[in-house]
């Protein structure tokens, strides 16, 4: 089945800086991956999206990249804020597998003022 | 509008018990999803409802789990004779899937169940 790896664990940052998440996935027919952020007790939230015919995508301060050919993809987050301190998580869709997700193992992101 | 709700929030429960978790998904979302995330750890698939086809158990880590959906809305999730590793918190989502369109999962903010 699909293995989905991320990295690092934990980033810390300052206020203002980027910051940047990885993953990478092993089955290649994936062909989607959000990303979702998730604050103490609740659950997760999508915050963008990506589909395998597109390299890169941009939502104001946040962008996702994707390397279809090395099977890894980024979360860039610029001009860091505190309210972006959470725990994010990378994702991909088996199309073999319904429209289930496989996740990565989670970034807790500290925004450091 | 709306979110996925689920219910009890919390729950504590003594071992060997049974519990049913419950998940009201956003009205119209033809697919339904149980995952698990235990502490300080990702999102474990469990089970995933679509329409009125089989679903999709590979995810279930035992035969103590188990559920429904019922009339194409509502599921529960039941665990029988609850063992200490099933605390964990579980998260219900739910999507709008028509044919091959992706559809991004909308999660609840799930049941924190703790066995003791």
């Amino acid at each position: 089945g699909e293995n989905v790896e991320q990295h690092p664990s934990t980033l810390s940052v300052q206020e203002g800086d980027s910051a940047v998440i990885k993953c990478t996935y092993s089955d290649s027919a994936s062909n989607y991956f959000p990303w979702y952020k998730q604050e103490l007790g609740k659950g997760p939230q999508l915050i963008i999206d990506i589909r395998s015919n597109v390299g890169e995508k941009k939502d104001q301060r946040i962008a996702v990249t994707l390397n279809k050919t090395a099977k890894h993809f980024s979360l860039h987050i610029t001009e860091t804020q505190p309210e972006d301190s959470a725990v994010y998580f990378c994702a991909s869709r088996n199309t073999g597998g319904g429209n289930k997700l496989t996740f990565g193992t989670g970034t807790q992101l500290k925004v450091e003022l | 509008g709306a979110g996925v709700s689920q219910s009890p929030s919390n729950k504590v429960t003594e071992k060997g018990k049974d519990v049913e978790l419950r998940c009201d998904p956003i009205s119209g979302h033809t697919a339904l999803y149980w995952y698990r995330q235990s502490l300080g750890q990702g999102l474990e698939f469990l089970i995933y409802f679509q329409g009125n086809s089989a679903p999709d158990k590979s995810g279930l880590p035992s035969d103590r789990f188990s559920a429904e959906r019922t009339g194409g809305s509502v599921s529960t999730l039941t665990i029988q004779r609850t063992q200490q590793e099933d605390s964990a918190v579980y998260l219900c989502a739910s999507s709008l899937n028509t044919g091959h369109l992706i559809s991004p999962l909308h999660f609840g903010n799930g049941t924190r169940l703790t066995v003791t």
